[in-house]
């Protein structure tokens, strides 16, 4: 399977514990972006990647939430002192981006990683 | 704030029978329209996307059409089957790469 992977799949965790998720994009895609999703909703964009440079970053993304992307493969959001309003569905998604072009490229989504903090 | 939205959140339908999922835009900015269909537990999965210069576009048993006068998008299935039981979702670019997703309508095939 050549498609997006998260890991891991599932986290449960106690209020106040940091927790790190992973992702790891389809081969030779240069974005990669990160997306929230609670239960009912449609998902929700966090951040997005070109390479290793963060481009955007979404109002969401409190100073509790960090991502990297190191060396433009893989990529890692990191959740510190998590809160029970963290509990979410958290979705990764990577897209082939030409140089140069304006235009939007397909985004495909990984299988995602669902956070619950109790 | 500008969002995008759907008319219904759920939409039953008999196997055999064409489906049509409908969704309205309001941000003049997006170029970029697509469809995600979402099973239970799993992460959105690419239906169909259209650009702002088009106003069909066809795959296999699906069509997407798109009326930018009045800002409207819609989805029809063909033939429908129970695997197409799930949550559709809409979104839209707003002119960056991010997208914006409505709160998707559920699909429900009755054989």
């Amino acid at each position: 399977d050549t498609g997006v992977s998260q890991d891991p799949r599932h986290k449960i965790t106690k209020r106040g514990q940091n927790v790190t998720f992973r992702c790891d994009p389809i081969s030779e895609h240069n974005r990669l972006y990160w997306y929230r999703q609670t239960l009912g909703q449609g998902p929700e964009f966090l951040t997005y990647f070109q390479n290793e440079a963060q481009l955007e970053k979404s109002r969401l993304l409190s100073d509790r939430f960090s991502a990297e992307r190191p060396k433009g493969s893989f990529s890692t959001l990191e959740i510190q002192r998590t809160e029970q309003g963290d509990s979410a569905m958290y979705l990764c998604a990577s897209s082939r981006g030409l140089a140069g072009a304006t235009t939007q490229e397909t985004q495909y989504f990984g299988p995602g990683t669902r956070l619950l903090v109790l | 704030g500008e969002s995008v939205g759907l008319h219904l959140p759920t939409l039953s339908v008999q196997e055999g029978d064409n489906s049509i999922i409908n969704c309205a835009y309001s941000n003049s900015a997006s170029d970029y329209f697509i469809w995600y269909k979402q099973e239970s537990g799993k992460g959105p999965q690419f239906i169909i996307d259209i650009r702002s210069n088009m106003d069909k576009r066809q795959g296999q048993r699906v069509t997407v059409l798109l009326n930018k006068t009045v800002k409207h998008l819609s989805l029809q299935i063909a033939a429908t089957q129970p695997g197409d039981s799930a949550v559709y979702f809409c979104a839209e670019n707003m002119g960056r790469r991010a997208l914006t997703f409505g709160s998707g309508t559920r699909l429900q095939v009755q054989p």
